[in-house]
């Protein structure tokens, strides 16, 4: 079946980067693509971006341009999303979705990422 | 950026019906955006129910179900459980971004 295993969780000081990664298996990992979805605590879900597997095109949304990047590794069938110069509004759980660019279906569990001093 | 707008609570008896809506800021809603409805328990990732305005996965229950509703999209629920009670988010697509509504939060009571 398909399945998103996401990393585990994460506490950076302001100013730093994370990385956090998103394993997929279950299917062919260059026939979907992947979403980011972040949700702070107690807040709602917000949309990060979209990277294609298939040849690497990534789409961000216009709040995170420049600070988040998404790769992915074929050879392991894992995407990565790195999030720079982190503040504490970044604090929040990060989801992966797999789907294609107007379609989700299946979603990893999460990472928290918290930034804090 | 547009802002996409739902009920921010809605209560419905066990075994009743309620609709939830989605809007936008830019206009009304249709088929053009892609609108998903997803449910989020707590503590849990959330899950894809609609996909394309009405389209179903394999796991999501028949008593829901989406539609475009007077400018809006909008899921209802039919025949409501108390393992409905949850936080439903909607997300529609606008020319390579994609908005979440604030979602709204569901009790079966």
């Amino acid at each position: 079946q398909v399945q998103l295993v996401q990393s585990g969780a994460e506490v950076k000081k302001p100013g730093a980067s994370v990385k956090v990664s998103c394993k997929a298996s279950g299917y062919t990992f260059t026939s979907y693509y992947m979403h980011w979805v972040r949700q702070a605590p107690g807040q709602g879900l917000e949309w990060m971006g979209i990277i294609n597997p298939s040849g690497g095109s990534t789409t961000y949304a216009q709040k995170l341009q420049g600070r988040v990047t998404m790769t992915r590794d074929t050879s392991t069938s894992t995407v990565y999303m790195e999030l720079s110069s982190l503040r504490s509004e970044d604090t929040a759980v990060y989801y992966c979705a797999r789907g294609w660019p107007n379609w989700f279906d299946t979603w990893g569990q999460g990472t928290l990422v918290t930034v804090s001093s | 950026q547009a802002v996409v707008t739902q009920e921010p609570s809605l209560t419905v008896s066990p075994g009743g019906t309620v609709t939830l809506t989605c809007g936008s800021s830019t206009g009304g809603v249709t088929s053009g955006h892609y609108p998903h409805w997803f449910q989020q328990k707590p503590g849990q990732a959330p899950r894809t129910l609609i996909y394309d305005t009405s389209k179903k996965h394999s796991w999501t229950p028949a008593r829901f179900s989406g539609s475009l509703l007077g400018g809006k999209a909008a899921l209802t629920l039919s025949g409501a459980q108390p393992e409905d009670e949850a936080e439903y988010y909607c997300l529609l697509s606008y020319s390579g971004a994609r908005v979440f509504g604030g979602g709204t939060k569901l009790t079966v009571l």
